[in-house]
């Protein structure tokens, strides 16, 4: 079945500075491939996703990128805030009727710093 | 529009114990998901259901969990006996129908159901 991986898996920069965290995944069958925050005691939030049929896409201080070739997707959020500092968790969607519909990687922890 | 609503934010109990977690999808959601998430750890999925048919339940282990979704519209999770290990969050996540006929892209997730078993 599908295997995602995520790094890093703690991540610490300076408020306005970029941060990036890199997913990758097995199965090439894997279409869909959303971004989720966690808080402190809250599920996760959907912040961005793409398709496989994109290589991009940007959501104002948010982007992801898709590389289908090594199969590898990443989040990139610039000028960070402290707000940002939370969990993030990638994921992969195969289609139905191949095991598991999502797979979540085992998520960053962003600390953004004052 | 009312999210992924989950009961009992927070239980504890003793191991041997039973337990059950509730979950209202969003109105309109065809497909519901339950993921157990580990402390550290990326949600894992247990069971989805579409309406109230089980889609995949390859993952739940049969032996002590069960989970119903008797009428296509709320579900529960049970766990009998609980074990030390089954101390998580029980995450219950909803997503529409797309136009293909399959379960739509965007899945929501609740509060969740934390669980401490000692």
């Amino acid at each position: 079945g599908e295997n995602v991986e995520q790094h890093p898996s703690t991540l610490s920069v300076q408020e306005g500075d970029s941060a990036v965290i890199k997913c990758t995944y097995s199965d090439s069958a894997s279409n869909y491939f959303p971004w989720y925050k966690q808080e402190l005691g809250k599920g996760p939030q959907l912040i961005i996703d793409i398709r496989s049929n994109v290589g991009e896409k940007k959501d104002q201080r948010i982007a992801v990128t898709l590389n289908k070739t090594a199969k590898h997707f990443s989040l990139h959020i610039t000028e960070t805030q402290p707000e940002d500092s939370a969990v993030y968790f990638c994921a992969a969607k195969v289609p139905l009727g191949r095991g598991q519909n999502f797979v979540f990687g085992p998520g960053t922890r962003l600390s953004v710093l004052p | 529009e009312a999210g992924v609503a989950q009961s009992p934010r927070y239980k504890i109990i003793e191991k041997r114990q039973s337990v059950a977690f509730w979950c209202n999808p969003i109105s309109g959601h065809a497909t519901l998901y339950w993921y157990q998430q580990i402390l550290g750890q990326g949600p894992k999925l247990l069971i989805q259901f579409q309406n109230n048919g089980v889609v995949d339940d390859s993952q739940l282990p049969k032996d002590r969990f069960s989970a119903e979704r008797l009428k296509g519209v709320d579900s529960t999770l049970k766990i009998q006996p609980a074990k030390l290990e089954d101390s998580a969050v029980y995450l219950c996540a909803s997503s529409l129908f797309n136009s293909q006929g399959a379960s739509g892209n965007t899945i929501y997730f609740g509060e969740g159901s934390w669980l401490t078993v000692v």
